[in-house]
């Protein structure tokens, strides 16, 4: 089986634009979940989606938001970026049920935000 | 709210020499807990979990960790070094069964020294 990919592996941009990654789970695979990894405040959940529904969120402000479509596939977005966006940022998908399903992690795609 | 402890940023030993790297987790419900390894430009790869049965865990690449309720501790171990095993460490605990939100330590960087 294919594992997780993500695209593009590596992006640069600019403060004020907008930005869309993508992740493509191991096929199968209904759960996606996205982090950032920083530095400063090392790995820290986005959210996470389930059959094209966010279920669960974490603390970033409203400029990070997710999709994800009927394919499972799941895009994040970073609308206005600053400075301190610039991050690697990991996406995990799962079987999804109710009960433990391991994680499996993309390479990541690195964001570096000028 | 939930949060993970790993002591010691930066761990150096000899190569063939015990590998233990510190966790200590704060939770106010029966946590489950992993380890996961980052390689240079990689994902995170899941070492072991523990998941409320066993207490002493064995995971892949020779590594295991034990899980201590009352020291709230889940301390990685190895008891040989290879050279291989240099990379970053990542302590994570959650406290929902299915483990999709996934709290990190700041991670421990471990060197093997020929």
């Amino acid at each position: 089986k294919a594992g997780v990919t993500q695209t593009p592996r590596y992006l640069i941009k600019t403060r004020g634009q907008q930005v869309t990654l993508s992740c493509s789970p191991i096929s199968g695979h209904r759960s996606v979940s996205w982090y950032q990894q920083t530095p400063g405040q090392g790995l820290q959940f986005l959210f996470e989606y389930f059959s094209e529904t966010q279920r669960n969120k974490g603390n970033f402000p409203g400029r990070f938001s997710g999709r994800q479509f009927s394919n499972s596939r799941s895009e994040m977005n970073v609308s206005t970026l600053e400075l301190g966006d610039s991050a690697l940022y990991l996406c995990a998908s799962s079987l999804g049920g109710r009960t433990y399903n391991e994680q499996f992690f993309g390479p990541g795609t690195r964001l570096t935000v000028l | 709210a939930q949060s993970v402890t790993q002591l010691g940023s930066h761990v150096s030993v000899s190569e063939g020499a015990l590998v233990l790297l510190r966790c200590n987790y704060s939770s106010s419900v029966p946590p489950y807990l992993f380890w996961y390894v980052q390689y240079p430009n990689q994902g995170l790869q899941l070492l072991l979990k523990y998941t409320s049965a066993a207490t002493l865990v064995k995971g892949i690449n020779g590594f295991e960790a034990e899980f201590k309720k009352s020291e709230t501790s889940f301390h990685l171990t190895k008891p040989s070094a290879h050279m291989s095993d240099a990379a970053e460490y990542f302590c994570a605990a959650t406290s929902s069964g299915s483990a999709r939100q996934l709290t990190f330590g700041s991670g421990t960087q471990l060197t093997v020294l020929p």
